[in-house]
């Protein structure tokens, strides 16, 4: 059974301090790993998808990174803006996706 | 493009009432979900439609049912309604089961009293 942890469940940075967000994963046949923001009150909106290990996808402050067993979501010199919940998903073969629980980060100015 | 909406966007209800939750997609996608959200749950997939025409379970199908009305639509009903069931329920769509990105609608907020 395929399966999703996202470590850890909360985070708290200041304004500018850099962090990194853990999903670590275990799947019978990766064929790709999504990561996705959700603000309060919305659905989840799409920010990257990894195929293979060594991987690595950016935009603005976030880069994400995939290995065999893991991914990471670093988050450079965070702003306010920021803040939201990060979900990661994984697919394999044809079945629905398995998402974890999230990481919520707060941002504070 | 609208991409994946949801009707109603909040509805209370009284235990043992009956709805509808209404979902559509204008990407032309195979595959369509519904999740439940829950604080500290995570993502729950209620049922999924692999394609037109097909539904199958997924991980907390009791108490709901589902209609693949066409490509574009894929309804969530609700026969008798209880407390257990507030929640926020969102929609997913994608290309199909595989690597394409699945994008999410806005969310429904449920309060069952």
């Amino acid at each position: 059974e395929d399966q999703v942890t996202q470590s850890p469940e909360a985070l708290r940075l200041q304004e500018g301090e850099s962090s990194s967000l853990n999903c670590s994963y275990t799947v019978s046949g990766l064929r790709g790993l999504f990561w996705y923001r959700q603000d309060p009150g919305k659905g989840p909106e799409f920010l990257f998808t990894l195929y293979s290990a060594g991987e690595e996808k950016e935009k603005e402050r976030l880069k994400a990174t995939l290995t065999k067993k893991e991914s990471f979501l670093h988050i450079t010199a965070p702003k306010p803006e920021d803040s939201a919940t990060y979900l990661c998903a994984v697919s394999s073969g044809n079945t629905p996706l398995v998402f974890g629980k999230g990481t919520r980060l707060s941002v504070i100015a | 493009n609208a991409g994946v909406t949801q009707t109603p966007k909040f509805q209370v209800l009284k235990t043992g009432q009956s709805m509808t939750l209404q979902c559509a997609q204008d990407m032309n996608h195979n595959s369509m979900y519904w999740y439940r959200q829950d604080p500290g749950m995570g993502l729950r997939l209620i049922y999924y439609s692999a394609s037109e025409g097909t539904t199958d379970k997924g991980e907390v199908p009791n108490g709901y049912n589902v209609s693949r009305l066409n490509k574009r639509e894929f309804s969530l009903r609700l026969e008798s309604a209880a407390p257990s069931q507030t929640s926020v329920y969102f929609c997913a769509s994608r290309t199909r089961t595989g690597i394409e990105t699945q994008y999410f609608g806005p969310g429904t907020r449920l309060l069952v009293l």
